[in-house]
Formats: C-alpha cells, structure tokens, sequence
C-alpha cells in the first residue's frame, strides 16, 4: 500500500534553531500534502496544505512565517518551523490523501520536536 | 470550526471483552467519516470510510455504524485482544477533502 515516510521521527534543539522536517510520498506521486501539529491528549490540528508547485494554504491562526512549507516535487513536502521556541515543542505529522476524496489519508510516523 | 468529539477519552478493558466507543459530528452536510487505528510509535492506519447514512462496515472483530441524522458513528471491537490497544481516531470529511480530527479513543486491553 501507499507508503509516506518522514523525517526525522525526533528533535530536541536549542531555541532559536529553525528545525526542518520532510515528509516523503515513497510508492505514488501527492500534489497535496496535509501537515498537523498535535499537542498532548488533543486532536491533529490541520496546519496547512502544500501544494505541488505553489504556495501552501495555511489554516486561520497559523504563522506562514513561523512554519515555512515547501512542495518542492511529487514526493517531496517540508515543513521548516524557523527559529523554534519552547512553545513550538509539539508533535507534527504530514499525511498525503488517498486516491479519491473519500479514500483516508496516508500518515508518516511524525515528528517530535523539543525546543530546549 | 466543526466539533468532533469522540467519547470516553480511554478505556481500560480485559482480554476477551467487547467493547464500543462514539464519535459525534454535526450532522449537517455529511461528506464522509474515517476511522483510523494508531498504535503508539507508529502511523495512523485507515480502518474504514464511512460514506452513507446507515452505513455498517467491518473487518475482522472490529466494526463500525454510521448515522449522519443524528451525527454519530460506533466503532465497536468484539473479544478485545492485547494487540488492539492503541488510540482510535475518527476525522470527518469535507467535499473539499479536509479532515477534522477527534481527541481519539485510547483503548488498553489487559492480557
């Protein structure tokens, strides 16, 4: 089945570090990928959505700024949170959607980022 | 900004027991609902795509129901087994492909 990889599974930095995390489609080509921030015992919060070829679409209250997002290829989407606070320690975790709208998402393992 | 709740938060439950649990969402303009498995250390995994009103889907033990009238769906899990510990997650779908996501349902099972 689809497969989405990302990297790396763990950070733990200074503050002011700006931290990059890439998530990888590895078997199909995504136009679209969704990036989440979980806080603990809370839900996935939708970030943004990249897209392939142009600008990401942030949700209301996300720093476009703070979380940079690239879509540079079929395969590949990042997301950059520059110069990471305490505050920005979070787990994040990128999805690519399934073929058809109604078909689930498939997940990376996410990111878990500690800011120090 | 939509609501999905998703009740109880956990469950602690022995080897061998069934057990359910409910995820609510309004009601108006369903497009669809996905349950979701996710152990701890891994990725969320897809269980089932919940469509139309009424909608019973199953897989192995594990199963689900669909009401879009009143806004609900049950994932139930006949005879509990150690390995289905882990949080499970419904998200509803918009026509535009967005998901919102519930707190999940995290389910211990006792061996």
């Amino acid at each position: 089945g689809a497969v989405v990889s990302q990297h790396p599974s763990r950070v733990i930095c200074k503050s002011g570090t700006s931290v990059k995390i890439e998530c990888r489609s590895l078997d199909f080509q995504a136009t679209t990928m969704f990036w989440y921030r979980q806080f603990p015992k809370q839900s996935l919060m939708l970030m943004a959505t990249s897209n392939e070829g142009s600008k990401a679409t942030y949700e209301q209250g996300v720093e476009k700024d703070k979380f940079l997002i690239n879509h540079a290829s079929l395969t590949l989407s990042t997301l950059t949170v520059t110069s990471a606070h305490p505050e920005d320690s979070s787990f994040y975790i990128c999805s690519a959607p399934g073929t058809g709208i109604n078909q689930p998402q498939h997940f990376g393992d996410g990111t878990r980022l500690s800011i120090l | 900004i939509l609501n999905v709740e998703q009740s109880p938060q956990s469950l602690h439950v022995q080897e061998g027991d069934s057990t359910n649990f409910t995820c609510s969402f309004p009601s108006s303009n369903f497009y669809a609902l996905h349950w979701y498995r996710w152990e701890t250390a891994k990725s969320p995994e897809a269980l089932f795509v919940m469509t139309l009103n009424g909608d019973e889907k199953k897989k192995g033990r594990i199963s689900a129901t669909l009401n879009t009238k009143e806004g609900y769906s049950y994932l139930y899990i006949k005879g509990s087994q150690p390995e289905d510990s882990a949080t499970y997650l419904c998200a509803l779908v918009s026509d535009a492909g967005k998901s919102t996501f519930g707190d999940g349902t995290t389910l211990t099972v006792k061996p």
